[in-house]
Parts: structure tokens; sequence; C-alpha cells
């Protein structure tokens, strides 16, 4: 099954941008996956399903500020004009039949 | 709007059992697969378990395999996890959640928390 792999952590400053990536196993670089945005005392909130070629479709009301891109194996979560509600936990996630991978999770912090 | 409200948790001695349940709402339940996922202290989130929209197709992970049976009630839109054999390992926030086929998981309700301990 495909495995996921994200930083740890990563921090930017208010109002800056900050890039999070996450890597496919190889083997696996076509898979689509989906972010997810999760805070603390909070049900995760799904952001975007985002396709190998770049193509991204953003879940309810997530904000213009968060925008999706791909490169072989990478899939890339980029957050603009970064605001302090942004402070969270961001997951990749993808499937195989109906088995359900997670990344183990990026800890943004905002500065 | 989608609504999934989980309940059941508690607090249980290593060996123990427990329900979990999910109410589901808002939605066709009948048409979705259904997961757990969990987050143990300090950790990312695991897929514990999924069932297909007709009940006909089950994934475990083989963490619980043999412990932990999923199953759903699409009459009274409902979702279920008995955790049997517990350890304390199996302490998490228990999340429930609407699996779409090509698109990744997009709802989640709030979780229910489960501790093992004695």
């Amino acid at each position: 099954q495909p495995v996921l792999t994200q930083s740890s952590s990563a921090s930017a400053s208010l109002g800056s941008s900050v890039k999070l990536t996450c890597t496919l196993s190889s083997g696996h670089s076509s898979y689509i996956i989906a972010w997810h945005q999760h805070q603390p005392g909070m049900a995760p909130r799904y952001l975007m399903k985002l396709e190998g070629d770049g193509t991204y479709n953003k879940g309810s009301g997530v904000p213009d500020r968060f925008s999706g891109s791909s490169s072989g194996a990478d899939r890339y979560l980029t957050i603009s004009n970064l605001q302090s509600e942004d402070e969270a936990d961001y997951y990749c996630e993808t499937w195989d039949s109906d088995t359900r991978v997670f990344g183990g999770g990026t800890k943004l912090t905002v500065l | 709007e989608v609504q999934l409200v989980e309940s059941g948790g508690g607090l249980v001695k290593p060996g123990g059992s427990l329900r979990l349940s999910c109410a589901a709402s808002g939605f066709t339940f009948s048409s979705y697969t259904m997961i757990w996922v969990r987050q143990a202290p300090g950790k990312g989130l695991e897929c514990v378990s999924s069932i297909s929209s007709g009940g006909g197709y089950i994934y475990q992970a083989d963490s619980v395999k043999g412990r932990f049976t999923i199953s759903r009630d699409n009459a009274q839109n409902a979702l279920y996890l008995q955790m049997n054999s517990l350890r304390a390992e199996d302490t998490a926030l228990y999340f429930c959640a609407r699996a779409l086929a090509v698109a990744g998981t997009d709802s989640w309700g709030q979780g229910t928390l489960v501790t093992v301990s004695s």
C-alpha cells in the first residue's frame, strides 16, 4: 500500500505564505491525495482533493488562500496570507481500494 | 449539512470492551463508504477500519484485526465499532468519517475519547 511522508513541523510569519509537502512512496506517484486541517479539540477539516497533474478541488467553505500543486510524487499545500487561525496540524491522505492511508502530519506554527 | 456524531467512548480496563456509535445525518448514508480513524495522544491519524456502502467490503488495520469489528445499519443511518480485548495502545480519540471513492475523507465527526487504563 502507499506510504505518505510529511515533514513534522513548519513555521511561517503572519501574512506570509507557506508550502507544505506530502511525498508519495515509490510506485504510487500518480495517486490522488487529500489535504486535511486539524486543530486541537476540533473535527478535522477536509481542505481539498489534489491530483497528480496539480488539479485540485477544494471542500466547501475553504478560503481562496489555500491552494494545491503537484510535482512528480510530491503534493503541495500552499497557504497564502497566513492567518493565526491557520495554525494547525495538516495531514495528507491517500487511498487504495478501501484502505485509507494518512501521512504523519505537519504541525504549522504561525509566528 | 453533513453531520457525524460519535458516542460510546470512555475509560475501560485492559482486556475490556467498548462499542462506539456514529449517528449520521444530512446525506444519503447508504451510498457512502464509512471509516473509523483514531488519533493516539501525540500521534497522527490512523484509519483503523472501513466499511463499504452496503457493508459487503470491510478493511481492518493490522493493529486491530481480530479485536475490532466495524458494522453499519443503513436503515438507522448508524455506524458502529465494536472494540474487544482493548489494550493501552488503543487509547485514542476515535473519529467517524465519510470517505469518498475518488476524493478522500470529506466529512468528520468531533470524535469520542477511548482511554484504556487499569
